[in-house]
């Protein structure tokens, strides 16, 4: 059974430009968690989607957006870039809402410059 | 309320010794508790988990220790080998949804 796939792996982009990244879950699973991970504020949640609906969100601005597609794909947005975005962008994927396993993909590393 | 409390943030354990790694977290709500290992470059990897109705989780040389009443619950690693030099996380979720709230982490060092 393949994990959870993040594409690209890296990325480097310049300040004020937007970003899209890519999660397929694994293979049954429905719902898509985005997490930012840095290291002065370790792994923050940005938002979770179930069934093409967003179901919660982080603290976290505007600018970063997401949708699920009906496969259960995953993307997430960042538009107008700042260096504060340079991070480590992660991608869980889980069966189903509620207390269930929660698995990770190897995540995205955006620089931004 | 959110939070979930983790230490030490750094620790050095021979090989075959025991590493504990403690978290603490206030919000009652929670009903979920993982630890996940993450190697640099890799994202984190589920270890092991628990829930509230039980005291005492253990597979293979990883154990979970809950603490309801102290909210708290600590990871032992057993027989710590080099090969479990990571960075460490607890985590904790509740309420029907899958947020994790994360742990600040633990770095550690199984030296041989």
């Amino acid at each position: 059974k393949a994990g959870v796939t993040q594409t690209p792996r890296y990325l480097i982009k310049t300040r004020g430009q937007q970003v899209t990244l890519s999660c397929s879950p694994i293979s049954g699973h429905r719902s898509v968690s985005w997490y930012q991970q840095t290291p002065g504020q370790g792994l923050q949640f940005l938002f979770e989607y179930f069934s093409e609906t967003q179901r919660n969100k982080g603290n976290f601005p505007g600018r970063f957006s997401g949708r699920q597609f009906s496969n259960s794909r995953s993307e997430m947005n960042v538009s107008t870039l700042e260096l504060g975005d340079s991070a480590l962008y992660l991608c869980a994927s889980s069966q189903s809402m509620g207390n269930t396993e929660a698995f990770f993909g190897q995540g995205t590393r955006l620089t931004v410059v | 309320q959110q939070q979930v409390k983790q230490s030490p943030q750094s620790l050095i354990v021979q090989k075959g010794g025991i590493s504990i790694i403690n978290c603490a977290y206030e919000n009652t709500a929670f009903d979920y508790f993982p630890w996940y290992q993450q190697f640099p470059g890799k994202g984190p990897a589920l270890l092991i988990a628990i829930r509230p109705d039980v005291s005492e989780k253990k597979e293979g040389r990883f154990t979970i220790s809950f603490n309801k009443s102290a909210k708290q619950f600590s990871l032992h690693i057993m027989d710590s080998q080099p090969g479990d030099s990571a960075t460490y996380f607890c985590a904790a979720k509740g309420g029907g949804y899958n947020k994790l709230i994360f742990g600040a982490g633990t770095r550690l060092a199984v030296h041989p």
